[in-house]
């Protein structure tokens, strides 16, 4: 059972389209990291949140914290092909600091 | 070194031989972790080094299962007597505040 609930798990869009990725818990983190992940290769840290409520913008990428700390949603605004790849959550509760709980990952194509 | 180094990168094996795999963190990074990845199943806690601090070996799925760190740094994972069910990529990462940085990870297949 997944502790973190990715939706959805696929997502297949055309160049230019905007797109939405969640991840929803029941279990508060004290604080939220989205990763990307291409083939062959290990995830790479995008963002890290971690006050509730908060919102942060990468370029085109938005990112926002729920204000209860247990939802988290990524957004891609005019998405280009080089934003194609898995993007996996992770959350770090405050009884197990440093450890992280990931989410099975949305993986997103974009087509030119 | 610039980066977090597994080695091999790829491993094939035959059911119930040992194998190890090694992680090479980011030097000064205090925190290692290894983290198993199946296809469809996201990234799966195995153990985690913080400090001189015991491991945290909560997420190891049997006694098959061990890992060392040696003086802080390089890591070593160990499965003995492989399994069919152990197929799948183990990442390393390692850490100083927040925030992963993760290596390339070994691909071992048990044949």
């Amino acid at each position: 059972t997944q502790l973190l609930e990715q939706s959805p798990q696929f997502l297949s869009i055309q160049e230019g389209e905007n797109l939405t990725v969640y991840c929803n818990s029941s279990s508060v983190f004290s604080s939220l990291q989205w990763y990307r992940q291409e083939p062959g290769e290990g995830p790479v840290l995008l963002v890290t949140v971690v006050t509730g409520g908060e919102v942060k913008k990468l370029k085109r990428l938005t990112f926002q914290f729920g204000d209860a700390r247990k939802d988290s949603s990524l957004h891609i605004t005019a998405a280009q092909p080089g934003d194609t790849g898995l993007y996996l959550c992770a959350g770090a509760r405050t009884d197990s600091w440093g450890k992280l709980q990931f989410g099975a990952g949305t993986q997103v194509v974009v087509t030119p | 070194g610039a980066g977090v180094s597994q080695s091999p990168s790829n491993k094939v094996t035959e059911k119930g031989k040992d194998v190890e795999l090694r992680c090479d963190p980011i030097s000064g990074h205090t925190a290692l972790y290894w983290y198993r990845q199946s296809l469809g199943q996201g990234l799966e806690f195995l153990i985690y080094f913080q400090g001189n601090s015991a491991p945290d070996k909560s997420g190891l799925p049997s006694d098959r299962f061990s890992a060392e760190r040696t003086g802080g740094s390089v890591s070593t994972l160990t499965i003995q007597r492989t399994q069919q069910e152990d197929s799948a990529v183990y990442l390393c990462a390692s850490s100083l505040v927040s925030g992963y940085t993760f290596g390339s990870g070994t691909r071992l297949t048990v044949v």
